[in-house]
């Protein structure tokens, strides 16, 4: 059981560029989040799936489309990276309201 | 809005002691509360989940308390040891499937 996987582990992007996080997850669980983590700032969601086939804006998207792929699969999209987006990126998951398990982060520089 | 605060931001212990983290929260219609642990440059570990019912949970040397009509939870931390050094991390969820509402942590240093 891998539980949570994130791809890839590092990123350094330039100011413009696009790129897309990959989570996946192995726990059949129906809800999956993005959030992103800033020092001084903690952890705040960016998008959540409560189910396979759709999709929410949490408390910062902007900048950010997300796509649920199937029920394992939930991808995070730049589409045109920005400096105020770097910031370390996880993945978590849910199922039945208990605990949310996270991936191990994506750090990702845009300069 | 729901928001999370946790004091302290840091706290610095000798080993051995026992030592309680606090969280407290504006909105006491939570569904759950999860306590994690981070390490630096690591990934959340999730240590304890308290449903909205419940008044505890415990998992070895961690027992967690939940108070929800005065919005606050406590980490308590027995016999406290170097490799508890980590950040704290609380979070509440409003309702089941929705996202976690995170404080900004508390980082403990344990000295041997």
């Amino acid at each position: 059981n891998a539980g949570v996987t994130q791809t890839p582990k590092f990123q350094v992007l330039k100011t413009g560029q696009s790129m897309t996080l990959q989570c996946a997850q192995d726990m059949n669980h129906n809800s999956m989040y993005w959030y992103r983590q800033d020092p001084g700032m903690g952890l705040r969601l960016i998008y959540y799936s409560a189910s396979e086939g759709t999709t929410d804006k949490g408390e910062v998207p902007n900048g950010y489309n997300v796509s649920r792929l199937n029920k394992r699969e939930f991808s995070l999209r730049l589409e045109s990276a920005a400096p105020s987006q770097t910031s370390v990126y996880f993945c978590a998951t849910s199922g039945g309201g208990r605990e949310q398990y996270f991936g191990p982060g994506t750090r990702l520089t845009v300069t | 809005k729901q928001e999370v605060t946790q004091i302290p931001a840091a706290l610095s212990v000798p080993e051995g002691e026992n030592l309680v983290l606090n969280c407290s929260f504006t909105d006491s219609a939570i569904y759950n509360l999860q306590w994690f642990r981070q390490d630096p440059g690591k990934g959340l570990t999730s240590l304890l989940l308290i449903q909205s019912s419940q008044r505890e949970q415990t998992s070895g040397r961690l027992n967690a308390s939940l108070d929800k009509s005065s919005g606050r939870s406590t980490l308590y931390i027995a016999a406290s040891q170097p490799g508890d050094s980590a950040t704290y991390l609380c979070a509440v969820s409003n309702q089941a499937g929705t996202a976690l509402i995170f404080g900004k942590g508390t980082t403990l240093s344990v000295s041997s």
